[in-house]
């Protein structure tokens, strides 16, 4: 299936540790986006990273994308405790947005 | 404000009732969607708009009536309401079905 899987699915930090979470996906994709939900809230947009692109930077976020492993990475670099939420990675191969189950992160402070 | 909403935020209902779920976005995105989010199964497309009075099944559509009569609004109707359709429901919109899209803050349904 084109959908997204995260890994791992819940990941406990101290403040200021970084905190790297995988997606991994089967088909070919036009690009892959990540996205974070607060407790009780919506989803709200991170990063999106084309298919032609290997590294994308947005402020302490990092995401990286290997097309010939099918994967991407996501790294919140010096934590804060309002970073605590679940990021979810999607993946859009087929004209439609494919989630994953989410990954749930913990930041103590 | 600008932005996308939804109502009711939350809603108790009862098997066999006809409930809709209002979804209002102020940007003209062209597209909208409606996705449903249950535990084990993250998020999944129900039915989604391209533009006003075109709309298609997504993942999941069974049990689920739309409509999109105007391009800043598309309401989600469930004819008879089933416990299995206890969840929470997002709509969410965008200017393509490969891009960035924008959620609202969610519905809260539960079916008795």
């Amino acid at each position: 299936s084109q959908q997204g899987e995260e890994d791992p699915q819940a990941l406990s930090i101290q403040e200021g540790e970084n905190a790297t979470m995988n997606c991994s996906y089967k088909t070919s994709i036009n690009n892959l986006q990540w996205y974070r939900q607060n407790s009780g809230r919506g989803l709200v947009h991170l990063i999106l990273i084309r298919s032609n692109e290997r590294e994308k930077h947005s402020g302490r976020l990092r995401v990286t994308l290997d097309t010939s492993k099918k994967s991407s990475s996501l790294l919140i670099t010096a934590s804060r405790a309002a970073d605590t939420a679940s990021y979810f990675c999607a993946t859009n191969g087929n004209n439609r947005l494919a989630f994953g189950k989410g990954n749930q992160v913990v930041v103590i402070p | 404000d600008a932005g996308i909403t939804q109502s009711p935020r939350y809603k108790i209902t009862e098997t066999g009732r006809q409930v809709t779920l209002m979804c209002h976005q102020t940007w003209s995105h062209s597209y909208m969607f409606w996705y449903r989010q249950d535990l084990g199964h993250g998020l999944r497309l129900i039915y989604y708009s391209a533009a006003a009075d075109i709309t298609d099944k997504g993942e999941v559509p069974d049990g689920y009536v739309v409509s999109r009569s105007k391009t800043e609004n598309f309401p989600l109707t469930l004819e008879s309401a089933t416990r299995s359709q206890t969840s929470v429901y997002f709509c969410a919109s965008g200017t393509s079905p490969q891009e960035t899209q924008y959620f609202g803050p969610g519905t809260r349904l539960l079916v008795l």
